[in-house]
């Protein structure tokens, strides 16, 4: 199947900076991804749909301003958590599509707030 | 929007017995339903899709079922092995906008006992 890479794989960072979390896709064209984050042992929560060249869609109850999303081409998104707090750890796991196709998961970011 | 129901949460099996997982959604232009599997740390990985003109789909040993006039649809293992044992999750997704927004059911912790 088509490969989706996210990087990084786990990042640790203080409280009050920000992380940036990159989803590509390697071998095919996105025309949409997918950021979701995932509490342990829960399912994933869609945060937010983004199209490429436009802006994100997000879900009730995530804020746009803290959670920042960039499609700038149909290989990459990327996802900015800002102002990083320790209850934003949580595993952040990405999905691209093409049209009419099945969804492929980046591996997932672990990500740390200390 | 969607929301996707999945029982049970968990499931225990001896190995070589059948495992079923079931799955409701509210949302009637759903019309396509991925299973994934997620073993622990790991991505969701796609293990069988149905679209809503299909009512059972088949591969090996894992099938999958569709009510649409009842809105559930089922997962179902034969001859379980331990590597079967994982987290599974069923979903939805209509036809929306141009792409398909895939809403994730909670889940079922699926052990297989050697």
């Amino acid at each position: 199947g088509a490969v989706v890479s996210q990087h990084p794989s786990w990042v640790i960072c203080k409280s009050g900076t920000s992380v940036k979390i990159e989803c590509r896709s390697l071998d095919f064209q996105a025309t949409t991804m997918f950021w979701y984050r995932q509490f342990p042992k829960q399912s994933l929560m869609l945060m937010a749909t983004s199209n490429e060249g436009s802006k994100a869609t997000y879900e009730q109850g995530v804020e746009k301003d803290k959670f920042l999303i960039n499609h700038a081409s149909l290989t990459l998104s990327t996802l900015t958590v800002t102002s990083a707090h320790p209850e934003d750890s949580s595993f952040y796991i990405c999905s691209a599509m093409t049209w009419n196709t099945e969804a492929f998961f980046g591996q997932g970011t672990r990500l740390t707030v200390v | 929007g969607e929301n996707v129901e999945q029982h049970p949460s968990t499931l225990s099996v001896q190995e070589g017995d059948s495992a079923v997982i079931k799955c409701t959604y509210s949302d009637s232009a759903s019309n396509y339903f991925p299973w994934y599997k997620q073993e622990l740390g790991k991505r969701p990985q796609l293990i069988i899709d149905i679209r809503s003109n299909v009512g059972e789909k088949k591969d090996q040993r894992i099938a999958v079922t569709l009510n649409k006039t009842a809105k559930h649809f089922s997962l179902h293992i034969t001859e379980t092995q331990p590597e079967d044992s994982a987290v599974y999750f069923c979903a939805a997704s209509p036809n929306s906008g141009g792409y398909q927004k895939v809403t994730f059911g909670t889940g079922t912790k699926l052990q297989v006992i050697p």
